[in-house]
Parts: structure tokens; sequence; C-alpha cells
């Protein structure tokens, strides 16, 4: 079945450095991946998405390319900040003729993300 | 438009009794999440409704977890008897069938169970 792997936390990382949390997935067919990040006491917020190969999801300075050869999609941001700090979930989505469940989310454990100042 | 809202945000009850968690979707949405987040699980689908029919229950852990969907604008999960290990955060989430793959997400509820 579908499943997300991301690197394990916590991530710690002083403010203004480069952020690489990785992502990889299994699943068949053509999913699409998201970021979700969780600020404390609240839901889930999605951050970005690519639903084909070699797209690139951006929002809010953070970024993700959809690499189908590696089946990865790491999150990128060059300079955190303190209001980075939250957990961080990979998740797909299954689509295509993969006779997957093209409906729900498979999410990853979640990467937790400390920026101090 | 005031996104997915959940009531209660916190509820604390003791073990036996039930508990019955309601999720407003986003108007227009026509499919309909319940995912429960614990430390040792993360995020788990419960089980999933398109135009108010249940599609899918398999993550549903056991019969005490039962969920419906009355209407398009309202949907309940009712845990009976509850249990000291159904302490969780249970998300709701709505999205368009059709549309967009991102789900929406309810800002949750913390249950505990004593």
């Amino acid at each position: 079945g579908d499943s997300v792997t991301q690197m394990e936390g916590p991530v710690t990382l002083s403010e203004e450095a480069c952020l690489t949390i990785n992502c990889t997935y299994t699943a068949t067919g053509y999913p699409s991946l998201f970021w979700y990040v969780q600020y404390p006491g609240e839901g889930l917020q999605l951050l970005l998405k690519a639903t084909k190969a070699d797209d690139k999801g951006s929002n809010k300075g953070f970024e993700a390319t959809y690499r189908k050869e590696t089946t990865s999609f790491h999150l990128e941001k060059g300079s955190v900040q303190v209001s980075d700090s939250a957990v961080y979930f990979c998740a797909l989505s299954g689509l295509g003729n993969s006779g997957g469940s093209n409906y729900k989310l498979t999410f990853g454990k979640g990467t937790l993300l400390t920026v101090n100042p | 438009d005031a996104g997915v809202i959940q009531s209660p945000r916190h509820e604390v009850t003791e073990m036996g009794q039930e508990v019955t968690l309601r999720c407003k979707p986003i108007s227009g949405h026509n499919s309909l999440f319940w995912y429960r987040q614990t430390m040792m699980r993360g995020l788990e689908l419960l089980i999933y409704f398109n135009n108010n029919v249940p599609i899918d229950d398999s993550g549903m852990p056991e019969d005490r977890f039962s969920a419906k969907m009355p209407n398009a604008s309202f949907s309940t999960l009712k845990i009976q008897p509850s249990e000291p290990r159904d302490s969780a955060v249970y998300f709701c989430a709505s999205r368009l069938a059709g549309g967009p793959p991102d789900s929406h997400f309810g800002p949750g509820t913390r249950l505990t169970v004593l």
C-alpha cells in the first residue's frame, strides 16, 4: 500500500539557517504530494503541493519538487524564521489509474521544527 | 469561509462515558474525513464520507466507534463506551470530490479519557 517516510526530528535550527526535511514515498500510479504544517494547538494547514512529476510547489518561502525518479518530495527553505516553528507532515493522495485509494491522504509521522532566535 | 468547524475543542471524560465529536465541513465540500492523531501512531484515517455516504470505515478501530453524516453540513463521531486509549486529537477534514486534491482540516478536538 501507499506509504510516506520522512526524516525524524526534532530539528532545531537558528534563525536564518537553511532547512531541508526529507520525504520519500511509495505508491502505485501517480500520486499528488503535499506538505502540511501544524502550529502548536492548531489543525493541519496545507503548506504546498505538487500534482505531477517535476512540479515544484512553493509557499511562504518553502519549496518542494516532485521527483518521480527518486520518489521524493523534500521540503526546503533558504532562511527559516522563529515563526516557522511547527510540525511538518509530508503526505500523498493516490491518483490516476493505480486503482488505489485516491481520496485519502497518507501521512508521514511528522517532523518537529524548532527555530531559535 | 469559516473553514471546517469542530466542537468541542477539548473534551475530558471518564472511562465508560459516551463521547460525541462534531464537525461542520466547508460549505460545498462533499467529501468528509475523520482522522485521529496520537504520538504513537501519527495521523490515521478513521472514516471517509462522500455525499454523506460512508465509503471507507476500515480505519475505525472497533465497534465502540461510530460515525454519521445525516446531511451535507454535519457529521458526528461517537465513542461508546470510551476508554483511556481513545485519548487523542481527532480531526475532521473536508474537500470537494473531483476538485483539487487538497483536504482542509478543522482545528481538532483534544479528547482525554480518564
